[in-house]
Order: C-alpha cells, then structure tokens, then sequence
C-alpha cells in the first residue's frame, strides 16, 4: 500500500530564517505530487505541483520554491522566512492515470510558526 | 480552471440528525467528484467520491449524489456521531489538480 510522510510534524522558526520541508511517498512510482498552504480556520491554497522529476508549476508568487530531487520527494524551501509563511503545509499525492490529478491523497502535515 | 463553491460554511446538528453540504462546479468536462474529512491538527482524508457516469454513491452513514445537469453534488450525513465533527472539502478535477470548496465545518452536538 501506499504512503505519504511529511517532516518535521511542527517547526518554529524566526523571519529571516530559512525553510526545508519534506514530503516523500512509498508504494507508488511516477506520482503527481502537491504542496499546499492551510491558514488557520481558512481553506487549501495549492502552492506548487509537479507531474514528474524536475516538473514544477508554481501556482501562487511568493518567496517559496519547490524542487523534486527523485521521482517520490519533494521539497519545500525558502530562502527567508516571513511572518506571512506561518500555516498547516500539507503534502499530497496521486497517481498519474493518463495526466489527470484526481484521488489526491494527503500526508500529515507541517504546522509552520513563524515569529 | 474549475470553479467550486461550497456551501454551507458552517453547519451544526443534533446527534443522531443528518448533515447535508452542497458544492456546485463550472467545468461541465469534469467526471470525478471527491469528498475529504479533516479533523484537526491533521491532513484532508479521502471519505468518499463519485464519478459522472452514477448518480449516487453510498458507503455505510455517508452518501454523495450528482447532478450533472445542474452541476452539482452534495455529500449526505445519516445519524450522526460526535466523531462526524470536523471540516469537510468537496472537490472538482482541474488539468493536473483539483479545485477545493472553501469547507464547511461540521458540528453534531451531543
């Protein structure tokens, strides 16, 4: 079966500082892969997805950048933190059935703080 | 892209009780509809999803029905349970994505 880890669980970080999150998927190869951004009590904003090694769309502008190293990791990163970038980051994944993004299934997330 | 709408964005009900939410979409191309559970603290969970080519789908207490005509779904609640409390997304395929309602937070008062 497959599944999703995220790392770490929750992060404290201070602006200015730099930001790596992971997200990497077992069971599966060649999956579709999502970052998004959860602000408290709001919705899921999609920041970044990527169909295959080094295939990034950027979905919103901002101070983050993605990158897929392998086909079943992928990155989160900043290179300066802002006090906006707190929130629940959630990894996601799905199969890749003829290029379409359904069935995403989602990891546990990053509760992000920073101050 | 796809436009979804979701509604209501809060909804509370007495255990026991059924919890009904509505999302309407705008691409009339899109063919699978899923429904996501969150509890807090934790990621979306896949809870159920329909496809265009059935009009209603039923796992145990959860149900969801489409209408493709009208261009909407709504996922259906029956006697509700205190663990039934937590935010609930409807979805709608979009290229390589999906497009997420806004949520709608569920509470079933004991």
């Amino acid at each position: 079966s497959q599944t999703i880890h995220q790392w770490p669980a929750t992060l404290v970080q201070p602006v200015g500082s730099p930001l790596s999150l992971e997200c990497t998927v077992e069971g599966t190869s060649n999956p579709n892969l999502y970052w998004y951004r959860q602000a408290a009590g709001r919705g899921l904003q999609l920041l970044f997805y990527s169909v295959g090694i080094g295939q990034i769309s950027s979905e919103v502008p901002q101070n983050l950048s993605a990158s897929r190293p392998q086909d079943r990791q992928f990155i989160l990163s900043s290179k300066k933190l802002l006090l906006s970038d707190s929130g629940f980051y959630l990894c996601a994944w799905s199969p890749d059935l003829a290029g379409h993004g359904e069935e995403q299934f989602f990891g546990p997330g990053t509760r992000l703080t920073v101050l | 892209g796809e436009n979804v709408e979701q509604h209501p964005s809060t909804l509370s009900v007495q255990e026991g009780d059924s919890a009904v939410i509505k999302c309407t979409y705008s691409d009339s191309a899109s063919n699978y509809f899923p429904w996501y559970k969150q509890e807090l603290g934790k990621g979306p969970q896949l809870i159920i999803d329909i496809r265009s080519n059935v009009g209603e789908k039923k796992d145990q207490r959860i149900a969801v029905t489409l209408n493709k005509t009208a261009k909407h779904f709504s996922l259906h609640i029956t006697e509700t349970q205190p663990e039934d409390s937590a935010v609930y997304f409807c979805a709608a395929p979009s290229d390589y994505k999906l497009s997420f309602g806004a949520g709608t937070t569920v509470t079933v008062r004991a």
